[in-house]
């Protein structure tokens, strides 16, 4: 399994700014994904991420608003843009190892906009 | 696109007993179902998982069962306790890098 750090773990920010969330793998990984969780919900994928490459992205999700970077094999950050109160929720990044289909998880970063 | 359902949204038992979570899929090209643990604050975490050639794996107190014919599958805890209280979500994959779909999740309660 991969260990997962996100940063930061929770914030609160206001209407109109943006929030770049941090995802560090232990060992180099092929795909990065980055999910969203609305309270109470189950997980909606927003993009995957794949080093070298620009992200895929999700029906409803777009760049502008979630832009994503994966400079390299075990770190990618997911911006959430020109933030409004509909945006609040937790966003998880997750990792697939080596191709053998497992996904998991990082603690999640818990978002509230004001 | 996939859609996987899950019942029931809350499952309340008491220690000791056994508990049943139910999934169905929609896509025949799924080949790989995983089940997760979510606590409270928590991210997700893989508990078990079971692929299309198999019909059924148990580690330990937990168990999936998959019937790939009717397209289901299900979660299967005995002896619960109450550190087993929980969110569970099952998902279905057709695998190697592809798109996880989550089930809507499964309040269990462990009642002491």
């Amino acid at each position: 399994s991969a260990v997962i750090s996100q940063k930061p773990s929770r914030d609160i920010c206001q209407r109109g700014t943006s929030l770049t969330i941090q995802c560090q793998v232990d060992s180099q990984v092929t795909m990065m994904f980055w999910y969203r969780q609305q309270p109470g919900q189950s997980l909606t994928l927003i993009a995957t991420a794949n080093q070298g490459s620009e992200a895929t992205y999700e029906s409803g999700f777009v760049i502008d608003k979630f832009p994503i970077s994966r400079p390299n094999l075990t770190f990618s950050t997911l911006t959430v843009s020109n933030m409004s109160p509909e945006d609040s929720s937790i966003y998880l990044c997750s990792v697939e190892g080596q191709g053998n289909y497992e996904q998991y998880f990082g603690p999640g970063t818990r978002l509230t906009v004001t | 696109g996939e859609n996987v359902e899950q019942h029931p949204s809350t499952l309340s038992v008491q220690e000791g007993d056994s508990a049943v979570i139910k999934c169905t899929y929609s896509d025949s090209a799924s080949n790989y179902f995983p089940w997760y643990k979510q606590e409270l604050g928590k991210g997700p975490q893989l508990i078990i998982d079971i692929r299309s050639n198999v019909g059924e794996k148990k580690d330990q107190r937990i168990a999936v069962t998959l019937n790939k014919t009717a397209k289901h599958f299900s979660l299967h805890i005995t002896e619960t306790q109450p550190e087993d209280s929980a969110v569970y979500f099952c998902a279905a994959s057709s695998g190697g890098y592809q798109k996880v779909t989550f089930g809507t999740g499964t309040k269990l309660q462990v009642i002491p």
